[in-house]
């Protein structure tokens, strides 16, 4: 089952903050998140493990929800360069097998 | 290292015709995945490879889809024959064992005319 994310869209000023929302039908082992460029590859940002604590790197951080089935990325004093589409995986099985989600488009205007 | 390389970059055939994709992972990664990307689908995972092994195949579309990994460093993807509903860029990704995300290729951008 595809995870569903939120929003579909997002257009940011430079500096200003976002959170992209991943929700799943089905209790979740781990997430990954990917950034996608516009005819390029999907970047791996980060991976987060059940039970393990909220994941980042300089302004992009995520947390995990167990409870709640879901994933949510924060973006803080975003910069032109995180402009691209971002994707969640979600593994429900502890295997390396991951779905990924709907893709939410993030652009950031200066 | 080179990263994931995959070949061709872009394809172009006529329905009908056989097209094989392939690609090299990251040497010591043991995991290899297929993935094809659409607008109206998104990210759909193919099939997936463990040292070599296909461990999950449900993805395939249909038979006219297949995949093999002869050796850790060459995994094609044949469509035969191919429609114009399977244009897509496809994807191949790789990853090293344990708690790690995926590498992926640039893709090869296929059309079926």
């Amino acid at each position: 089952q595809q995870p569903v994310q939120s929003p579909q869209a997002v257009i940011l000023r430079e500096g200003e903050d976002a959170v992209i929302n991943c929700s799943s039908s089905k209790a979740l082992y781990s997430v990954h998140w990917y950034r996608q460029k516009h005819g390029e590859a999907p970047v791996f940002l980060m991976i987060l493990l059940k039970g393990g604590e909220q994941k980042g790197h300089d302004k992009i951080s995520a947390s995990f929800n167990e409870k709640k089935q879901q994933s949510s990325l924060y973006l803080t004093a975003s910069q032109l360069s995180y402009s691209g589409t971002y994707f969640c995986g979600t593994s429900t099985s502890g295997t390396y097998k991951y779905i990924f989600g709907t893709g939410t488009r993030l652009k950031v205007l200066a | 290292d080179a990263g994931v390389i995959q070949s061709p970059r872009h394809e172009v055939t006529e329905m009908g015709q056989e097209v094989t994709l392939r690609c090299k992972p990251i040497s010591g990664h043991d995991y290899l995945f297929w993935y094809r990307q659409t607008m109206m689908r998104g990210l759909e995972l193919l099939i997936y490879f463990n040292n070599n092994v296909p461990i999950d195949d449900s993805g395939m579309p249909e038979d006219r889809f297949s995949a093999k990994m002869p050796n850790a460093s060459f995994s094609t993807l044949k469509i035969q024959p191919s429609e114009p509903r399977d244009s897509a860029v496809y994807f191949c990704a790789s990853s090293p064992q344990g708690s790690n995300g995926y590498t992926f290729g640039s893709g090869t951008r296929l059309t079926v005319v």
